[in-house]
């Protein structure tokens, strides 16, 4: 059994750009959530997503944004890029109140 | 609001010695806290959970914590760690039905020989 996958590992961006990070649950998780991590910091809550509905948001502007797929997969879009925006952004997917972690999409906006 | 605080941001012990990684947190409600770790570059790794019940929850990797309302701590312990044990531990309190979490800043621990 997979558990949470995500694509791709690396990327490097440069400023103003936009960029699309993907993520497929653990089987029979319905829940995905999105953190992102600067160095040396916790996981930061980005968004959670549920019957392919945004159900919660933390406190990130609107340049990030999201979907779910019917098949609960998930994709966060970052639009005009800024430095700060290098990070590693992690998925989380749960079925009930545990969330299980994929490996991470490491960020590097030049 | 609700936050995580974990005071120490590094710790060194010595193989086989014993371990506590110290968590307060703050919710409003009834807490749901996890244990997590990270190796270098990786993702988060689910060492143990507390939802109700008996407050000394055993994990993996022979790690157990305990939680204690009175004192809202929920501290991470090993009785003798392995060198495999170096890595950043994550405190983290979440709420009913897959809520987000909030996570402490971590404590990066290193092992010596």
């Amino acid at each position: 059994d997979a558990g949470v996958t995500q694509s791709p590992t690396h990327l490097i961006k440069t400023r103003g750009q936009q960029v699309t990070l993907r993520c497929s649950p653990k089987s029979g998780h319905d829940t995905v959530s999105w953190y992102q991590q600067a160095l040396g910091q916790g996981p930061q809550f980005i968004f959670q997503y549920y019957e392919e509905e945004e159900r919660q948001r933390g406190n990130f502007p609107d340049r990030f944004s999201g979907h779910q797929f019917p098949n609960y997969s998930s994709e966060l879009n970052v639009n005009a890029l800024l430095l700060g925006d290098s990070a590693l952004y992690l998925c989380a997917s749960g079925a009930q109140e545990t969330q299980y972690f994929g490996p991470g999409t490491r960020l590097l906006v030049l | 609001a609700q936050s995580v605080t974990q005071p120490d941001i590094h710790i060194t012990v010595s193989e086989g010695a014993s371990l506590e990684l110290r968590c307060n947190y703050s919710y409003g409600a009834t807490p749901y806290l996890f244990w997590y770790v990270q190796s270098p570059g990786q993702g988060l790794q689910l060492l143990l959970k507390y939802f109700s019940g008996d407050t000394l929850v055993q994990g993996i990797k022979g790690f157990e914590a305990e939680f204690k309302r009175s004192q809202s701590s929920f501290n991470l312990r090993k009785p003798s760690v392995h060198w495999s044990d170096a890595a950043e531990y994550f405190c983290a309190v979440g709420g009913r039905g897959a809520q987000k979490l909030v996570f402490g800043q971590g404590t990066r621990l290193t092992i010596n020989p």
